[in-house]
């Protein structure tokens, strides 16, 4: 059973387009984060809720908007997308903020 | 938010050599964590130390945490193709409620 599940694994879209991408944890933590990891492999963390609340909005354009369901699913939406848009999306979940991250296998976006 | 830099950025190896890599900030962190990620992989946590000066091995990973915990280091002794990955180090400070990654280093290992 895969603790953090995000998909797609894999997204090729043209630039423009909206694109969702959906993650799910069967861990039973509470709070669970969006990071964007570049060509150069910084991760840098994009949002955190914590049961189902925005906690942690770092510097993204508002086309990026997360939507939380319930504490278990944290999905995000981009509207339209650009090149520089393009990079790995990983999903994390964590008992608290700061305690172990388990990371799902991250979604390759490639804007064209 | 802090800065977590580590060094060096590369490093390519032969398998059964030793190595070091390094995490610093200016920042006093009252955890940190270090991970590894294999490509097409999310990262996986290898260690969570806590308290200033504390040493950790795992197998042959040896992790320490610096006195004033402003900086840590990951030394591998014998390494194997098997250790290759990109090696990244999350520091926590008294107030955040987030972690804050370092900018990692990818290390090779040659058979």
């Amino acid at each position: 059973d895969t603790a953090v599940s995000q998909t797609p694994k894999y997204l090729v879209t043209q630039m423009g387009n909206d694109k969702s991408i959906k993650c799910e944890q069967n861990l039973g933590h509470d709070t669970m984060y969006w990071y964007k990891q570049d060509s150069k492999k910084f991760l840098k963390i994009m949002f955190s809720y914590n049961n189902k609340e925005l906690i942690i909005n770092e510097t993204v354009p508002n086309r990026f908007s997360p939507k939380s369901p319930d504490k278990a699913h944290l999905n995000l939406h981009i509207n339209s997308l650009e090149l520089g848009d393009s990079a790995v999306y990983f999903c994390a979940s964590s008992q608290r903020g700061w305690t172990e991250a388990f990371f799902g296998q991250g979604t390759r976006l490639t804007v064209v | 938010t802090q800065l977590l830099e580590q060094s060096p950025q590369f490093l390519s190896i032969q398998e059964g050599e030793n190595l070091t890599v390094y995490c610093n900030s200016s920042s006093v962190f009252s955890s940190l964590q270090w991970y590894r990620q294999e490509p097409g992989e999310g990262p996986v946590l290898l260690v969570t130390v806590v308290t200033g000066g504390e040493v950790k091995k795992l197998k042959r990973l040896t992790f320490q945490f610096g006195d004033a915990r402003k900086d840590s280091s990951l030394h591998i002794t014998a390494a194997q193709p098997g250790d290759t990955g990109l090696y990244l180090c999350a520091g926590r400070d008294g107030s955040a409620r987030q972690l804050t990654f370092g900018s990692g280093t990818q290390l090779t290992v040659l058979p």
